[in-house]
């Protein structure tokens, strides 16, 4: 159980688009969803916090009017890089908590953005 | 400000022999402290946590609140062990997890 997806796991896309990923929890309930961003050979950071039904709560540093957050159930959030740039290039990885128990984090597979 | 140090980002030992990860953290309160790993191609999955206290795979951590070290160890390394492996800490009452930088376990055969 407590399987996390992420779509799409690759995306090229050119200086100045916005691209939307999506993170859904398979086979549970999560009201609470996490976005990291890794760099190459770097630790996983944590971008923000996503609220099924409320606004994200984002990390210091990270422009909420640049990465969008939506959580509109409670299987899906959707992060939207807005008008991407080759700094954005990074990998995104989605986590999903259980509600209640152990509250354990489980990971999507993350998703591989490059922006040319 | 929490912390969490992974000081060894590469680590190679030999099948059967002892592996020892270390990880020590800095947090003011009372943290929770895990065990990630990420097997080649895979997505990252809890290992352990320290408030289980439980044995997986082989590998064991114990939280050490003096040495504020929470290190994972096991006594037979094994080829499929060969993983990178990150130390998270999450605070007392918090949501989020805080990740150290990794460090990539090989095991030689």
């Amino acid at each position: 159980g407590a399987v996390v997806s992420q779509h799409p796991s690759w995306v090229i896309c050119k200086s100045g688009t916005s691209v939307k990923i999506e993170c859904r929890s398979l086979d549970f309930q999560a009201t609470t969803m996490f976005w990291y961003r890794q760099f190459p050979k770097q630790s996983l950071m944590l971008m923000a916090t996503s609220n099924e039904g409320s606004k994200a709560t984002y990390e210091q540093g990270v422009e909420k009017d640049k990465f969008l957050i939506n959580h509109a159930s409670l299987t899906l959030s959707t992060l939207t890089v807005t008008s991407a740039h080759p700094e954005d290039s990074s990998f995104y990885i989605c986590s999903a908590r259980l509600p209640s128990g152990e509250k354990t984090q489980y990971f999507g597979p993350g998703t591989r953005l490059l922006v040319l | 400000a929490q912390r969490v140090t992974q000081p060894e980002k590469l680590l190679s030992v030999f099948k059967g022999a002892p592996v020892e990860l270390k990880c020590n953290y800095s947090y003011s309160g009372s943290p929770e402290l895990f065990w990630y790993v990420q097997y080649s191609r895979q997505r990252l999955q809890l290992l352990l946590r320290h408030i289980s206290r439980e044995s997986i795979k082989g590998f064991t951590a114990d939280l050490n609140k003096g040495e504020t070290s929470f290190h994972l160890k096991k006594p037979f390394a094994q080829e499929e062990d060969s993983a990178m492996y990150y130390c998270a800490l999450r605070g007392a009452g918090a949501n989020n997890l805080f990740f150290g930088t990794g460090t990539r376990l090989t095991v030689i055969p």
